[in-house]
């Protein structure tokens, strides 16, 4: 069975400018999960996605969005980014149906430099 | 005050000895707890999740839960130098969907 996948893996971009990063969760899983991981901040929350439906959003500005696609893939997007944006993004996807397990299967994560 | 606060380490302990991990948290009405281990330049892995208040374990490890002190802690028996990596501790704050609140870790090291 195919793991979380994460494209791209490194990317590096400038201030100012957007970027996109792409999850395919694990085959039957239908939430996915973003997640910030910094040297200061750890891992923070982003958002989650169950059904194409964002079910729960962490604290970060509207420069953060994201969506999920009916084949569950999710996409996150970062508009005019910041230098404290450069981090690793991690998705996450979980077999759990409306419930809460926290159970998460991490992806190997998107590695965002900006300049 | 963070939501949920770990000892960043690192600690270290001898092989073959138990190492013992500890995290709190704020929310008093938090009820699933998980442990993740990250190895260096990789990505978190679930190692425990625990509900109820009491010990629960698997294998080499023990996951303790006390919803009064608000607190949780992992132990790891018979310590191997694989072991060493930094585990995080993770609390579902709001108890809805998968939305996990993390610690900053605790580095282990485990010396031959």
């Amino acid at each position: 069975k195919a793991g979380v996948t994460q494209t791209p893996r490194y990317l590096i971009k400038t201030r100012g400018q957007q970027v996109t990063l792409s999850c395919s969760p694990i085959s039957g899983h239908r939430s996915v999960s973003w997640y910030q991981q910094t040297p200061g901040q750890g891992l923070q929350f982003l958002f989650e996605y169950f059904s194409e439906t964002q079910r729960n959003k962490g604290n970060f500005p509207g420069r953060f969005s994201g969506r999920q696609f009916s084949n569950s893939r999710s996409e996150m997007n970062v508009s005019t980014l910041e230098l404290g944006d450069s981090a690793l993004y991690l998705c996450a996807s979980t077999s759990s149906g409306g419930g809460n397990t926290g159970e998460l299967f991490f992806g190997e994560g998107s590695r965002l430099t900006v300049l | 005050q963070k939501e949920v606060e770990q000892n960043s380490g690192p600690l270290s302990v001898p092989e073959g000895a138990i190492a013992s991990l500890n995290c709190t948290y704020s929310d008093r009405g938090s009820q699933s707890f998980f442990w993740y281990r990250q190895y260096s330049g990789k990505s978190p892995e679930l190692i425990m999740f625990i509900y109820s208040n009491g010990d629960k374990e698997d294998g080499r490890f023990t996951a303790q839960l006390n919803k009064a002190s608000q607190y949780v802690s992992l132990l790891i028996r018979d310590s191997q130098p694989s072991d060493s990596a930094t585990y995080l501790c993770a609390v579902n704050i709001n108890n809805a969907g998968n939305m996990l609140t993390f610690g900053g870790g605790t580095r282990l090291m485990v010396k031959p």
